[in-house]
């Protein structure tokens, strides 16, 4: 079955500093990855995605992400954060067969220092 | 519409009671997912719908929950006999082709149920 690990709950990062949030998939076969980023009082709303091709996808909102396989992770970076970012940010994984279902990771919270 | 719609936003049932939670899709959306999201943790799959058919039940935590999309626009979740452990954000969410991983899945703000 597939799953995601996000190993930070909460992250702390000063205005203008970079960042990088983990995400960690398993899945047998070829993944699908998203990041979403959920504000409070908002939905869920896509950053970024990757499915085949350039392992290093751009996003909205200046995110990026690199897809390793061999370490099955999928990190999020932004290089200058602003304190508009201050949200929860869920990686997820659907597989390319079989559930068409998004499986999410349980987020992390991140909070922007001024 | 321009987005998912929820409603209602905020239910609050008294233990035992049954609710209806509404989802309207964009136009158009093919794909209608249902998810429920417990406090401090991340959504967790319900159900799927492609146009009018419920292809996956299989997140349903128990037969108190049950899904429709009869016209394959409009979904309910309802929920009978509404138990504390059923406390959670409802989301729905909606895309234009069949499943998650062809298309971008679009959000609505959910509806937030507290049984007490």
């Amino acid at each position: 079955a597939q799953s995601v690990t996000q190993p930070d709950i909460h992250i702390t990062v000063s205005e203008g500093a970079s960042l990088e949030l983990r995400c960690n998939y398993s899945y047998g076969a070829t993944p699908y990855l998203f990041w979403y980023v959920q504000s409070p009082g908002q939905g869920l709303q896509l950053l970024l995605k990757y499915f085949s091709g350039d392992t290093l996808v751009q996003g909205i909102k200046g995110f990026e992400a690199e897809f390793k396989r061999s370490q099955s992770s999928f990190n999020l970076r932004k290089p200058s954060v602003h304190w508009s970012d201050a949200a929860e940010y869920f990686c997820a994984v659907v597989g390319d067969t079989g559930r068409r279902a998004l499986t999410f990771g349980s987020g992390t919270r991140l909070q922007v220092q001024p | 519409g321009a987005g998912v719609s929820q409603s209602p936003r905020y239910k609050v049932a008294k233990r035992g009671q049954d609710v209806a939670l509404r989802c309207d899709p964009i136009s158009g959306h093919v794909s209608l997912f249902w998810y429920q999201q417990a406090l401090g943790q991340g959504p967790e799959f319900l159900t799927y719908f492609q146009n009018e058919a419920q292809l996956d039940k299989s997140g349903l935590p128990s037969d108190r929950f049950f899904a429709e999309r009869p016209e394959g626009s409009v979904s309910t979740l309802k929920i009978q006999r509404t138990q504390q452990e059923d406390s959670a954000v409802y989301l729905c969410a909606s895309s234009f082709t069949g499943g998650s991983n062809t298309g971008e899945l679009f959000f609505g703000e959910g509806s937030r149920l507290t049984v007490l």
